[in-house]
């Protein structure tokens, strides 16, 4: 089947410990992007990459990292997590194309406390 | 920054009735898609419409777009409890593929 698969679901930590949210894609998608949806805030772009060893920044990336060593895989890096990275995080994949839409994740659910 | 405003914020209906929502945006677009999320789930595509075309069917759904007025139309007709869900448009930004700007979302509620 394909999809995009997030882990964990739901997180729950602490201020300060690092943090990986993984995220992998089984359709040989050349773009992925990560986005978090607040309340009142709708849905904001993280980070977004074209390809393998292609990323750059969204709207909001400050306290996030990612990498994209191989095309199926694109996990977003808290390295200090904050009470204010709250929120409901979703990966996304698409086609390098404008003519597709995006496949998203189920969603990874973090607090931070 | 977002570019579409979906209108209306909220809708409650009966099963059996059409749902129709509508959004606005800003820029000259290449495309507007739209999507479902279910609470708290993953959003799902469910129809692109490109520039140069003015209505589209997908099942139960009707979309249509004006360019000229820079908005869009989600008709969901027959409605079941089942599309109780949030719906939100969704365009590519003005500076090239890099993202879609998502819309507010309209709140649909299909009481049984």
């Amino acid at each position: 089947e394909a999809q995009v698969t997030q882990n964990p679901r739901y997180l729950i930590t602490v201020t300060g410990k690092k943090l990986t949210v993984t995220c992998s894609q089984n359709m040989n998608h050349e773009y992925m992007s990560w986005y978090r949806q607040d309340p009142g805030l709708g849905l904001r772009q993280i980070y977004y990459s074209m390809n393998v060893e292609a990323t750059d920044k969204g709207d909001v990336p400050e306290g996030y990292k990612v990498s994209r060593k191989e095309k199926r895989n694109f996990p977003l890096i808290l390295e200090s997590p904050s009470p204010n990275q709250t929120s409901l995080y979703f990966c996304a994949s698409s086609p390098y194309s404008l003519g597709y839409g995006y496949t998203f994740g189920s969603g990874t659910r973090l607090t931070v406390v | 920054s977002q570019q579409g405003e979906e209108d209306p914020q909220a809708l409650s209906i009966q099963e059996g009735e059409n749902a129709t929502m509508n959004c606005s945006y800003k820029t000259s677009i290449n495309n507007l898609q739209w999507y479902r999320q279910n609470s708290g789930r993953g959003l799902v595509h469910l129809i692109l419409i490109r520039s140069n075309e003015r209505e589209k069917h997908s099942g139960r759904l009707r979309v249509t777009l004006d360019t000229s007025k820079k908005s869009s139309s989600l008709l969901i007709t027959a409605s079941r409890a089942a599309d109780t869900a949030s719906y939100f448009c969704a365009t590519p930004a003005n500076t090239g593929f890099q993202k879609l700007v998502f819309g507010t979302g309209t709140r649909l509620l299909v009481s049984p």
